[in-house]
């Protein structure tokens, strides 16, 4: 099973400004995914992002808010920018490997906008 | 509208009981169906992957089955521990949709 490793695991950001959330995997992907899960709630995917190509954003998700680099095959970030309280939420990055498409979750990153 | 429900929402047993948490789903075009558990304020560890061909899975006291006709899931936990308590998602994987698609979870307690 692939290994993930998600940075930073939490952190408490003013209102206004950016964070930027690392992933990184230890062998190389296609597609990596990154959710949102508010307080109480399950998660949403907000975009897909593939190795070469602009990530493809779900409804209600655009890229100033959420813009995604993914470089390489096995590197990605997410960045929230211009937080207010109401993206105070888990952030978590994804994988699936294999034709059955099981996926893989890193530890997430906790964040909290005051 | 694809949809993933959990029951119950909350589930609370004391240690060494046989307990069954169930999942149901909308969708009839599945490709698999996986179960996760999610300790608080962490992310998401596989447990479990029943592909849409498949009855059951089984990985030491977790056996997950599934029912693609009737839009169910079922999560068996034996002998339940304390370690056990967490939060248990289940997600598809919809062919229509080509992502995953969760519940909102059942949070177990384990009472020693």
């Amino acid at each position: 099973s692939a290994v993930i490793s998600q940075k930073p695991s939490r952190d408490i950001c003013q209102r206004g400004t950016s964070l930027t959330i690392q992933c990184q995997v230890d062998s190389q992907v296609t597609m990596m995914f990154w959710y949102r899960q508010q307080p109480g709630q399950s998660l949403t995917l907000i975009a897909t992002a593939n190795q070469g190509s602009e990530a493809t954003y779900e409804s209600g998700f655009v890229i100033d808010k959420f813009p995604i680099s993914r470089p390489n095959l096995t590197f990605s970030t997410l960045t929230v920018s211009n937080m207010s309280p109401e993206d105070s939420s888990i952030y978590l990055c994804s994988v699936e490997e294999g034709g059955n498409t099981e996926a893989f979750f890193g530890q997430g990153t906790r964040l909290t906008v005051v | 509208k694809q949809e993933v429900t959990q029951i119950p929402a909350a589930l609370s047993v004391p240690e060494g009981e046989n307990l069954v948490l169930n999942c149901s789903f909308t969708d009839s075009a599945i490709y698999n169906l996986q179960w996760f558990r999610q300790d608080p304020g962490k992310g998401l560890t596989s447990l479990l992957l029943i592909q849409s061909s498949q009855r059951e899975q089984t990985s030491g006291r977790l056996n997950a089955s599934l029912d693609k006709s009737s839009g169910r899931s079922t999560l068996y936990i034996a002998a339940s521990q304390p370690g056990d308590s967490a939060t248990y998602l289940c997600a598809y994987y919809g062919g229509a949709t080509n992502k995953l698609i969760f519940g909102t979870g059942t949070l177990l307690a384990v009472q020693p």
